[in-house]
């Protein structure tokens, strides 16, 4: 079965660079969800977006901006990027429309800046 | 606010031990309860999950019981394998709104010796 795409899977920056992660939903899904997971620590909800609209925002500086495009994918852009971005982001989906509620994860894109 | 409190690790066992992960949660209202493995340089992978009290989640071996009158969805397994070896996170996800998002316990790790 298809699962969350992310890309790239790696990526390392340096200091104040900018940095677009992306997220391709399972097919047909309508919701995607952004959360970054600091070394050793728990995921952290950052953003998300039912139907190309967000939906619900959590801790997520305002340095970072997502979007949601009409194919349903996502990115998230970070700018001004500081040493302590330096995390495990995921992409998750759901197919919230249709009642559905369990948030499948992609495999993250470990972002490094130096 | 909503939360989830889980047993700090490592957790060391041999194989084909007895494993009880303990999770209790703080949510208004009936959360749906969730467990998510990370194994090593992977992303987060859905275990099982519970909607209502009373419901039991099961996969590959492990269950949990949702139980509303201790606020616990504790995680077993009868006989571990040196595969089970990753990180466990249990989760809730408030209900009513299926595109809300999921708060993650602080995760706990588990080591199982062959």
């Amino acid at each position: 079965a298809a699962g969350v795409i992310q890309s790239p899977r790696h990526l390392i920056k340096e200091k104040r660079e900018t940095a677009t992660l992306k997220c391709y939903p399972i097919p047909r899904h309508d919701t995607v969800y952004w959360y970054q997971q600091g070394p050793g620590q728990d995921p952290q909800f950052l953003i998300s977006f039912y139907e190309k609209m967000q939906s619900d925002k959590g801790s997520i500086p305002d340095r970072f901006s997502a979007q949601q495009f009409s194919d349903y994918h996502s990115e998230l852009n970070m700018s001004s990027l500081e040493l302590g971005d330096s995390a495990l982001y995921f992409c998750a989906s759901s197919l919230v429309g249709r009642g559905g509620e369990t948030q499948y994860f992609g495999p993250g894109t470990r972002l490094l800046v130096l | 606010g909503n939360s989830v409190t889980q047993m700090e690790g490592p957790v060391t066992l041999s194989e084909e031990a007895f494993l009880t992960i303990n999770c209790t949660y703080t949510a208004t209202g009936y959360p749906s309860l969730f467990w998510y493995v990370q194994y090593p340089g992977e992303g987060l992978q859905l275990l099982l999950k519970a909607t209502k009290a009373d419901d039991k989640g099961s996969n590959k071996g492990f269950e949990a019981t949702y139980r509303k009158e201790t606020t616990s969805f504790h995680l077993e397994k009868g006989s571990v394998q040196v595969s089970d070896s990753a990180v466990y996170f249990c989760a809730l996800r408030r209900q009513g709104n299926r595109d809300d998002k999921i708060i993650f316990g602080k995760g706990t790790r588990l080591h199982i010796l062959p």
